[in-house]
């Protein structure tokens, strides 16, 4: 069975500094790899996406991830983070017709 | 193009009540899929819809069912509410182009339901 893990549950980074979030999946064939983040209230808007090919991808609001088969990861960057990027951020792996999420990152940005 | 719309957007209930929630697709997606967010459980898929046919199904009493239309809305109903069905209900929908796994999901903005 599909699973994803995200190993920090609460990370505090100042804003300008660069931001790494962790995710780590299991999954038996070719994974499908997604991020999502969620404001308060709201619902989740797709940050980016790993299907295939080259293994960094760029996403919206300046994010990028990278796709390390041998780690299992896919983990989040962003190299300076603004006030409003304070909000969940959930790793998720694609499964048959459905998406398995990790438990997510809370991202608190200090001014 | 519209995004995915939900509603209503909050809803609260009582115990022993049922409920049915709503979900519009972007235009010209055909599948449709639910999840539940809870604080304890996370993020839940709870199933997923496509040509009006449950496709796939998350592990959910049978409280919780659901319906696709013609028009690729989709609707979800829970009856016999549960103080624990507390919860974000969110929707998302995908093309369904045929190559199933390859799919992108986009979420509404969720129905919040809060059950007394």
């Amino acid at each position: 069975a599909q699973s994803v893990t995200q190993p920090d549950i609460h990370i505090t980074v100042s804003e300008g500094a660069s931001l790494e979030l962790r995710c780590n999946y299991s999954y038996g064939a070719t994974p499908y790899l997604f991020w999502y983040v969620q404001s308060p209230g709201q619902g989740l808007q797709l940050l980016l996406k790993y299907f295939s090919g080259d293994t960094l991808v760029q996403g919206i609001k300046g994010f990028e991830a990278e796709f390390k088969r041998s780690q299992s990861s896919f983990n989040l960057r962003k190299p300076s983070v603004h006030w409003s990027d304070a909000a969940e951020y959930f790793c998720a792996v694609q499964g048959a017709q459905k998406l398995v999420f990790g438990q997510g990152t809370r991202l608190t940005i200090n001014p | 193009k519209a995004g995915v719309t939900q509603t209503p957007r909050y809803l609260i209930k009582t115990r022993g009540q049922q409920v049915t929630l709503s979900c519009s697709p972007i235009s010209g997606h055909r599948s449709v899929s639910w999840y539940q967010q809870t604080p304890g459980q996370g993020l839940q898929f709870l199933f997923e819809y496509f040509s009006e046919t449950q496709r796939n199904k998350g592990n959910f009493p049978g409280r919780f069912s659901g319906r696709q239309f013609s028009n690729s809305r989709s609707e979800m109903n829970v009856s016999t509410l549960e103080l624990g069905d507390s919860a974000l209900y969110l929707c998302a929908s995908s093309l369904a182009s045929g190559r199933a796994l390859k799919e992108t999901q986009y979420f509404g903005p969720g129905t919040r339901l809060l059950v007394l």
